[in-house]
């Protein structure tokens, strides 16, 4: 149980277009999700939490217009990321609030050329 | 704000050691504190200990919250080249459920 899904697992894209990554809860429901980036070597910063039914909560520093967070159902979260840079390029990690723990995705790595 | 500190950064053994793996914290409202190993992919779940569940035990690995210390161990006994990876401690305190992550500790076992 608690098993976290989340596509694409891998994606290249050209600056300036935005990519769509999704979060699924397999078989559990959540209403809170979690997005953390993490860049090579370095832990999980997290970016934003996700509540179903409401408005993301961003942390400092993170661009709501830029990363722009949906989490329409109790089992999906998504993470746009808008006009994306070079500098965007990281691992993208979600995660799914379950009874017991924070359940995480396998992630998806993102390269912006 | 709340802080997480694991030690060490690194660690290098052989097949068969036993190894701890520490984490201080300070947190406001503590909750709860986690393991996470994550090899190439995102961290998997390991434990998560409160104050009514100080000690969890899993096969080879153990970990063992001391609330006083405001410290957790992780052990993990007669070690295998498959435990080799960043092991994550974090944190949740307050009303929210955020997770506030050490650096980790990078775990290699040799053959």
């Amino acid at each position: 149980g608690a098993v976290v899904s989340q596509h694409p697992s891998r994606v290249i894209c050209k600056s300036g277009t935005s990519v769509k990554i999704e979060c699924r809860s397999l078989d559990f429901q959540a209403t809170t999700m979690f997005w953390y980036r993490q860049f090579p070597k370095k832990s999980l910063m997290l970016m934003a939490t996700s509540n179903e039914g409401s408005k993301a909560t961003y942390e400092q520093g993170v661009e709501k217009d830029k990363f722009l967070i949906n989490h329409a159902s109790l089992t999906l979260s998504t993470l746009t990321v808008t006009s994306a840079h070079p500098e965007d390029s990281s691992f993208y990690i979600c995660s799914a609030r379950g009874d017991i723990a924070q359940y995480f995705g396998p992630g998806t790595r993102l390269t912006v050329l | 704000e709340d802080k997480v500190v694991q030690s060490p950064l690194s660690l290098v053994v052989h097949e068969g050691d036993t190894v701890t793996l520490n984490c201080s914290y300070e947190v406001t409202n503590f909750r709860s504190l986690l393991w996470y190993k994550q090899e190439k992919k995102a961290p998997t779940f390991l434990f998560m200990l409160t104050s009514s569940g100080i000690e969890k035990k899993s096969g080879r690995l153990s970990s063992i919250l001391d609330k006083k210390e405001l410290s957790s161990i992780l052990n993990i006994t007669a070690t295998q080249t498959g435990d080799s990876a960043i092991y994550l401690c974090a944190v949740t305190g307050g009303s929210n459920y955020k997770l506030t992550f050490g650096k980790g500790t990078l775990l290699t076992v040799n053959p």
